[in-house]
């Protein structure tokens, strides 16, 4: 079947840097997405790997394993505005994404 | 604006009763979806339509009935509501291609009394 895992939560500190990582196994692979939804918003797209390897974005990096079927974000110099959930969404081989719960990131100052 | 948008952004409403949620985005996509987000923030792809056309329709109850009258809206229209359909209802849309990101809507709040 097809499954996502992630922390359900993390804290850290601002100013400090937080990996949160993500495992799935998908029927087909067609890259990774994560998505940054704060609370009672929507998701909104972060990044999309489909290499294996670093993807650097700012403050955000990306990195994908596709042998190991594991992702993670790396949030560097964090501020209070990177308090929300970070959705890992691998995309299948039917281009359908699949979503986890995603990991609630509690920034403390 | 462009954007994806919904409304109502919150909707209450008594057990049985029909309820519509309408989508539209200004972003030119050839595809929109329909989520379900319940209480522990799974998000669930209910629908997938590509230009009108339906291509993903998960396991979701038939009380729940998508309409596309154009590429550019994406209505959700549910029948007969229960207490189990409470949750958010997120519309998103995506460009043409089988790779792009998805824009989401605000979503909307559902509770059912």
């Amino acid at each position: 079947g097809q499954n996502i895992d992630q922390p359900t939560e993390m804290t850290a500190t601002e100013g400090a840097i937080v990996q949160i990582n993500c495992t799935y196994q998908t029927s087909g692979f067609n890259g990774l997405f994560w998505y940054q939804q704060h609370a009672g918003e929507a998701p909104t797209f972060l990044s999309y790997n489909v290499l294996d390897g670093l993807e650097e974005k700012g403050r955000f990096s990306s990195f994908l394993s596709r042998s190991k079927g594991y992702s993670y974000l790396l949030l560097k110099e964090l501020q209070m505005k990177d308090s929300a959930s970070y959705l890992c969404a691998p995309m299948d081989s039917n281009y359908q994404l699949i979503w986890g719960a995603g990991t609630k990131l509690i920034i403390k100052p | 604006d462009t954007a994806v948008s919904q409304t109502p952004k919150y909707l209450v409403t008594q057990m049985g009763n029909d309820k519509s949620i309408k989508c539209e985005q200004n972003l030119g996509h050839d595809t929109m979806y329909w989520y379900k987000q319940d209480s522990k923030k799974f998000l669930k792809i209910m629908f997938s339509y590509n230009n009108k056309e339906l291509i993903i329709n998960e396991t979701v109850p038939n009380r729940f009935s998508p309409k596309s009258p154009d590429k550019a809206h994406l209505n959700l229209h549910i029948n007969s509501l229960e207490l189990g359909d409470s949750a958010v209802y997120f519309c998103a849309s995506s460009p043409p291609g089988d790779v792009d990101e998805q824009f989401f809507g605000p979503g909307t709040r559902l509770t059912v009394l």
